[in-house]
């Protein structure tokens, strides 16, 4: 069966630090692979998305940025936070278009 | 622009009864449409889905309606339980496209 794992869990950075959240998925290939944030009353809005291999697709212009080095491996980044930064991140996988999307258990990221 | 809308907030219901979850989209090229329950600290889980050429798909106790004229899709939960209290989410892609947009959701209060 398919699992996706998501770390850390919480993670609480100071101002203009970096940051560095993976997400791995098992038991499939070429999935495609999601980074989402939720914030509060913003709902979940899609950050990146990922077809394959170095392939990264950016939804909002922003302080962020991912990479896939692996097909199984999904990384959010940033070289320095902002307080607007802090949400719940998500990363989530998919076999393709018209179907569901598999979230993990998301990132609780606080920036001081 | 919000091209997914779910107009509640929030919604609070005797158990027993029906519960009915609103979302409205914008985007006329939205073909697949999907419902996720989230829990705090959790990441959301599917529930269940249609496509635009159905108006009705069933699973169980949750059933969701799709008006494509009205552009307005709709969860029926029926008996709703305590254990439903949840954030629920709508979902849209478009025409084979690889992105899911998601709604504010509706936080769901199932009063026993």
């Amino acid at each position: 069966s398919q699992t996706i794992h998501q770390w850390p869990a919480t993670l609480v950075q100071p101002v203009g630090s970096p940051l560095s959240l993976e997400c791995t998925v098992e038991g499939t290939s070429n999935p495609n692979l999601y980074w989402y944030r939720q914030a509060a009353g913003r709902g979940l809005q899609l950050l990146f998305y990922s077809v394959g291999i170095g392939q990264i697709s950016s939804e909002v212009p922003q302080n962020l940025s991912a990479s896939r080095p692996q097909d199984r491996q999904f990384i959010l980044s940033s070289k320095k936070l902002l307080l607007s930064d802090s949400g719940f991140y998500l990363c989530a996988w998919s076999t393709g278009s018209r179907t569901e999307a598999f979230f993990g258990q998301g990132t609780r990221l606080t920036v001081v | 622009d919000q091209q997914v809308k779910q107009n509640s907030p929030s919604l609070s219901v005797q158990e027993g009864r029906i519960s009915i979850l609103n979302c409205d989209y914008t985007n006329s090229m939205f073909d697949y449409f999907l419902w996720y329950k989230k829990y705090p600290a959790e990441g959301p889980t599917f529930l269940i889905s249609i496509s635009s050429i159905k108006d009705k798909n069933e699973d169980g106790r949750f059933t969701v309606f799709l008006n494509k004229s009205a552009k307005h899709l709709s969860l029926h939960i029926v008996p709703s339980q305590p254990g439903d209290s949840a954030v629920y989410f709508c979902a849209a892609s478009a025409g084979g496209s690889e992105k899911l947009v998601f709604g504010k959701g509706t936080k769901l209060t199932v009063n026993p």
